[in-house]
């Protein structure tokens, strides 16, 4: 099993560009959900879901849209990327609101 | 005021040492609390959950104080696999959980 796996790894953005981040996952888990976590600050929760076709608000969701079309399958989408969205970005599974499995994180710098 | 506070350290012990590093959270409905380890450039990976009678996992010790609303992680006789960052998290009944900044710690030889 992969568990949870993340596409890209690393992407350089130039402002007001827009890119897809995709989340998958193989534990057939219902809930997932995206992070950035940036240097003093802790993971911050931007977006989550709890089953397919359903998307809920985290702590910092603006200038990120997210889309659960497939249960193993969770997009980040930034549709103008400024630079405050530089940051690591980690997706997350889990069974209810219980342990969180993370995938390997992608590096994203807007310049 | 953050919902989950650490000291950011870094905690630099040698080898054998035992260190302990407290968390403190500001939300009285937290109900579950756990302790994540983070390696540079690494995802997060659950250390272990912390229970209300306090819990032991091998060299790692988990303690909660709901009157003071804090936890704390000790690590015994320390190695240097475990240099990492500690990260704790918080939740409520039924709502997402809140990762505290981190604490790093770096074990010496």
């Amino acid at each position: 099993n992969a568990g949870v796996t993340q596409t890209p790894k690393f992407r350089v953005l130039k402002t007001g560009q827009s890119m897809t981040l995709l989340c998958a996952q193989d534990m057939n888990h219902e809930y997932m959900y995206w992070y950035r976590q940036d240097p003093g600050m802790g993971l911050r929760l931007i977006h989550y879901s709890v089953g397919e076709g359903t998307t809920a608000k985290g702590e910092v969701p603006d200038g990120y849209n997210v889309s659960r079309l497939k249960k193993q399958n969770f997009l980040l989408g930034l549709e103008s990327a400024a630079p405050s969205q530089t940051s690591v970005y980690f997706c997350a599974s889990s069974v209810g609101f219980n342990e969180q499995f993370f995938g390997p994180g992608t590096r994203l710098t807007v310049l | 005021r953050k919902e989950v506070e650490q000291d950011p350290g870094p905690f630099n012990v040698p080898e054998g040492a035992t260190v302990a590093f407290n968390c403190t959270y500001s939300n009285s409905a937290s109900q579950s609390f756990f302790w994540y380890r983070q390696d540079c450039r690494k995802e997060p990976k659950l250390l272990m959950s912390v229970y209300s009678s306090g819990n032991e996992d091998g060299r790692f010790t988990a303690q909660l104080n709901r009157a003071s609303q804090y936890i704390s992680l000790l690590i015994r006789d320390s190695k240097l696999s475990d240099s990492a960052t500690y990260l704790c998290v918080v939740r409520r009944y039924g709502q997402n959980f809140v990762f505290g900044p981190g604490t790093r710690l770096s074990v010496l030889p």
